[in-house]
């Protein structure tokens, strides 16, 4: 399949800690783009690292990219209950055709 | 900008039916995706449009799935001969001109639900 990995595939956590998801891919890219869903909804793009990037922040979203082990990472930072929901990572290879990890469920509880 | 907007939001048809979904995208957007998300998954590539020419689809389509986007605006997904195993969330996305190093805009989807 050429769907990401992602893992953990759920986490739970306290308010104010800190969640840190992993995804991974099997071919090369030239983009990976972070995308938050709340139950029921769209997705929502959050972050976007170039494929010569190897980390990139946005307020309290810090992403990686490790394009040797076809890897990437996203960390929130003093999570809130609000952050509660699914986290998909998306790569893009040259075609603009983006193809999706399998996701994880964060729950932040309050 | 007043969003990418998907028509129905839900649909329950019985099997062997035909559905139609609609997608209007951002207005400024070149470029349409459609993808189908089953519960607990990652949305899954299905294809996408650069204007009104559909560039790839995907391989895990049958022939019972067509997309168009006659003028290059708004795009329909038709399904015919509906299973059960269609019930998903079919989600439309835009993006603009030029490079790749833009982000997909979603709406919030059609629900099908094949009885």
């Amino acid at each position: 399949s050429q769907q990401g990995e992602e893992d953990p595939q759920a986490l739970s956590i306290q308010e104010g800690e800190n969640a840190t998801m992993n995804c991974s891919y099997k071919t090369s890219i030239n983009n990976l783009q972070w995308y938050r869903q709340n139950s029921g909804r769209g997705l929502v793009h959050l972050i976007l690292i170039r494929s010569n990037e190897r980390e990139k922040h946005s307020g309290r979203l810090r992403v990686t990219l490790d394009t040797s082990k076809k890897s990437s990472s996203l960390l929130i930072t003093a999570s809130r209950a609000a952050d509660t929901a699914s986290y998909f990572c998306a790569f893009e290879g040259g075609t603009y055709k983006y193809i999706f990890g399998t996701g994880t469920r964060l729950k932040v509880l309050a | 900008d007043t969003g990418v907007s998907q028509d129905p939001r839900h649909k329950i048809t019985k099997r062997g039916q035909n559905v139609t979904f609609r997608c209007d995208p951002i207005s400024e957007h070149n470029r349409l995706y459609w993808y189908r998300q089953t519960l607990g998954q990652g949305p899954e590539f299905l294809t996408y449009f650069q204007n009104e020419a559909q560039l790839e689809k995907s391989r895990l389509l049958s022939d019972r799935f067509s997309a168009e986007r006659p003028k290059g605006s708004f795009s329909t997904l038709e399904i015919q001969r509906t299973e059960q195993g269609d019930s998903a969330m079919y989600l439309c996305a835009s993006s603009p001109p030029g490079t790749a190093l833009v982000p997909l805009h979603f709406g919030n989807g059609t629900r099908l639900t094949v009885t």
